[in-house]
């Protein structure tokens, strides 16, 4: 079993939709959750990150954490096509522990 | 611009030559992380600095591979007689501290393209 697995997509949803990404990681002991967003070519760009169970909210992009079930999703709200791009899951074991990145979901927006 | 920096951010060589990529972090981080990237993949964690101390190396990282920070500033990764498995994104993330908290900033990266 893979530390982190994500979909690899793609992931096709219609201009003003919700798109609904989702991660799940190995390691119970798991504290931190990242999303970053890579357009092809470009290096990783920081959407947001959580910590705790439950949702966070941060404009158009809600990030929910379920540590029981070991479970993080992302949610972009009124989806439009400059958000096609490759979403990546980061989980970060604890302190002095590095980031793991899941493969990906790659997301197109259709105008 | 204060983020992170990457040089050069394409490179292109032969087979069994060395290649020497450059780090510059954001100036109060004082962890720096070196990835490497393929295509369809994730970053891969190559290895760690907190300040100057290079803490962690991957069991992945062949004896080819060195990295140096030297005053815990600017960072380079080594490549000695390179592969064609070479071909990657490398990638170089910087951050605050070292606690689970911090959050990781990425630079352009550096396209290494081995003939």
């Amino acid at each position: 079993q893979k530390e982190v697995e994500q979909n690899s997509g793609p992931l096709s949803v219609p201009e003003g939709a919700i798109a609904s990404l989702n991660c799940t990681y190995s390691d119970r002991g798991s504290q931190s959750f990242f999303w970053y967003r890579q357009y092809s070519g470009k290096s990783p760009e920081l959407i947001m990150f959580i910590y705790s169970n439950g949702d966070k909210e941060d404009g158009r992009f809600t990030a929910q954490l379920n540590k029981a079930s070991q479970y993080v999703s992302l949610l972009i709200r009124d989806s439009q096509p400059s958000d096609s791009a490759t979403y990546l899951c980061a989980v970060n074991k604890g302190y002095g522990q590095n980031f793991v990145f899941g493969p990906g979901t790659r997301l197109s927006v259709l105008p | 611009d204060t983020g992170v920096s990457q040089n050069p951010r394409h490179k292109i060589t032969k087979r069994g030559q060395n290649v020497t990529f450059r780090c510059d972090p954001i100036s109060e981080h004082n962890r720096l992380y070196w990835y490497r990237q393929t295509l369809g993949q994730g970053p891969e964690f190559l290895t760690y600095f907190q300040n100057e101390a290079q803490l962690e190396k991957s069991r992945l990282l062949s004896d080819r591979f060195s990295a140096e920070r030297p005053k815990g500033s600017f960072s380079t990764l080594e490549i000695q007689r390179t592969e064609q498995g070479d071909s990657a994104m490398y990638l170089c993330a910087s951050s605050l501290g070292a606690g689970s908290l911090y959050e990781q900033y990425f630079g352009p990266g550096t396209r290494l393209t081995v003939t």
